[in-house]
């Protein structure tokens, strides 16, 4: 099976632009989570989504948004950027059955704010 | 909210020897612990976890142990070899591994 994939791998934007981020889970899994993660606070749980509804969000402000499609992939949006909005985006996805609550992780978007 | 310290931050041992990294959570109902692995330009990798209804877990090389009462779970590595560098993060959640806490992660160096 292929693994969870995120477009872009790469993307440079300036302050106060917004930019989408994408992810597709593995085939079959359901459940797709969002995480940032930067030197200094690390790895931190944004929102994770199951059958096209949030069901769990982290504490980010409102500019941090996702949405899951109706084939489970999701995709994410921060608008007005930031500075501090530079870091590696992450995207998990789980199959969601009894027992099998893993979480596998794409390679990540490197987003960098100039 | 759930807290997770990971300890140390950083790591260097010899070449077959064993290596060790402990973390700690503040939320008793947490029940779900993994430790991933994440190496340059990729993203973490799952190698091992354990639920709350076990003390226990190996697979070859790499054991788990969670000590629920002390709300302290460490992860055991034996016999290193170099593709072991890479940084180790420790997590924790309840009710699932869909939104997990994690530690602050270790950058473990295999030297040879």
């Amino acid at each position: 099976k292929a693994g969870v994939t995120q477009t872009p791998r790469y993307l440079i934007k300036t302050r106060g632009q917004q930019v989408t981020l994408s992810c597709s889970p593995i085939s079959g899994h359901r459940s797709v989570s969002w995480y940032q993660q930067t030197p200094g606070q690390g790895l931190q749980f944004l929102f994770e989504y199951f059958s096209e509804t949030q069901r769990n969000k982290g504490n980010f402000p409102g500019r941090f948004s996702g949405r899951q499609f109706s084939n489970s992939r999701s995709e994410m949006n921060v608008s007005t950027l930031e500075l501090g909005d530079s870091a590696l985006y992450l995207c998990a996805s789980s199959l969601e059955a009894v027992g099998s609550d893993t979480q596998y992780f794409g390679p990540g978007t490197r987003l960098t704010v100039l | 909210g759930e807290n997770v310290e990971q300890h140390p931050s950083t790591l260097s041992v010899q070449e077959g020897d064993s290596a060790v990294i402990k973390c700690t959570y503040s939320d008793s109902a947490s029940n779900y612990f993994p430790w991933y692995k994440q190496e340059l330009g990729k993203g973490p990798q799952l190698i091992i976890d354990i639920r709350s209804n076990v003390g226990e877990k190996k697979d070859q090389r790499i054991a788990v142990t969670l000590n629920k009462t002390a709300k302290h779970f460490s992860l055991h590595i034996t016999e290193t070899q170099p593709e072991d560098s890479a940084v180790y993060f420790c997590a924790a959640s309840k009710g699932g591994a869909q939104k997990l806490v994690f530690g602050q992660g270790t950058r473990l160096t295999i030297n040879p």
